[in-house]
């Protein structure tokens, strides 16, 4: 988990509300990654975001959003459009490295936020 | 269509025996595969990471293979502990570092 936070660790949704999920590094890593969790199935990419100001849509993204004001900071929306938005949600960044550099590759993971709805 | 297969979806073993955990994928273009260990509520954490030249990868206890001719990879624990209890999750990247594939994962737990 190090230096990766996500918060809350829980949180309830009640129905047509928008919540915030937030997710925050301290280890200037320059991109960073939203991901759903279900049971049975692998992580899904909802939106990353390589630099500052800049964010593509995953897999999953419809009916979330995002922003990247600040270099260490990547929350994520749920919308009210999202109709299924019960799961983990597992913010990540990575350090770009040198050119070549397998460490460049690897994903540190926050503590997740599991989301319910009312 | 990149997917990655793990087997078993479960495992229970005796703590202090060994097993082997298994991954095969068909995502291209490979890059790397990597191998996390996520506990219960929590995010996953990296155990290993191999690139296509690599064909073994040790942490510790933990010894992970790649061969990427048949497109498999194991997880090998050894001498296990109550702590390995756990899933572990097989990670393929297909370039790049942004586009992961995930696997469902195993998940293991070691009993006294």
């Amino acid at each position: 988990d190090g230096g990766i936070t996500q918060s809350p660790k829980y949180l309830f949704r009640k129905e047509g509300q928008n919540v915030t999920l937030s997710c925050e590094q301290n280890l200037n890593h320059d991109a960073m990654y939203w991901y759903r969790q279900d049971p049975g199935q692998g992580l899904r990419l909802i939106y990353y975001s390589q630099i500052v100001n800049d964010f593509q849509k995953g897999d999953i993204a419809e009916g979330y959003s995002v922003s990247r004001e600040k270099k260490e900071s990547f929350p994520l929306t749920v919308t009210s459009a999202q109709k299924n938005p019960t799961a983990f949600y597992l913010c990540a960044s990575r350090k770009y490295g040198t050119s070549g550099s397998i460490k460049g590759e690897t994903q540190y993971f926050g503590p997740g936020t599991r989301l319910l709805v009312l | 269509k990149n997917q990655v297969e793990q087997s078993p979806q479960s495992l229970i073993i005796l703590e202090g025996k060994n097993c082997t955990l298994q991954c095969n994928y068909t995502v291209s273009p490979f890059s790397n595969l990597r191998w996390y260990k996520q506990d219960t509520g929590r995010g996953p954490v990296s155990l290993t990471i191999m690139t296509f030249s690599e064909n073994t990868k040790s942490n510790g206890r933990y010894t992970a293979t790649l061969d990427a001719d048949t497109k498999q990879s194991s997880l090998h624990i050894t001498a296990s502990q109550l702590s390995d209890s756990a899933s572990y999750i097989c990670v393929v990247s297909a370039g790049g570092g942004n586009k992961l594939t995930f696997g469902t994962g195993t998940q293991l737990k070691v009993e006294l």
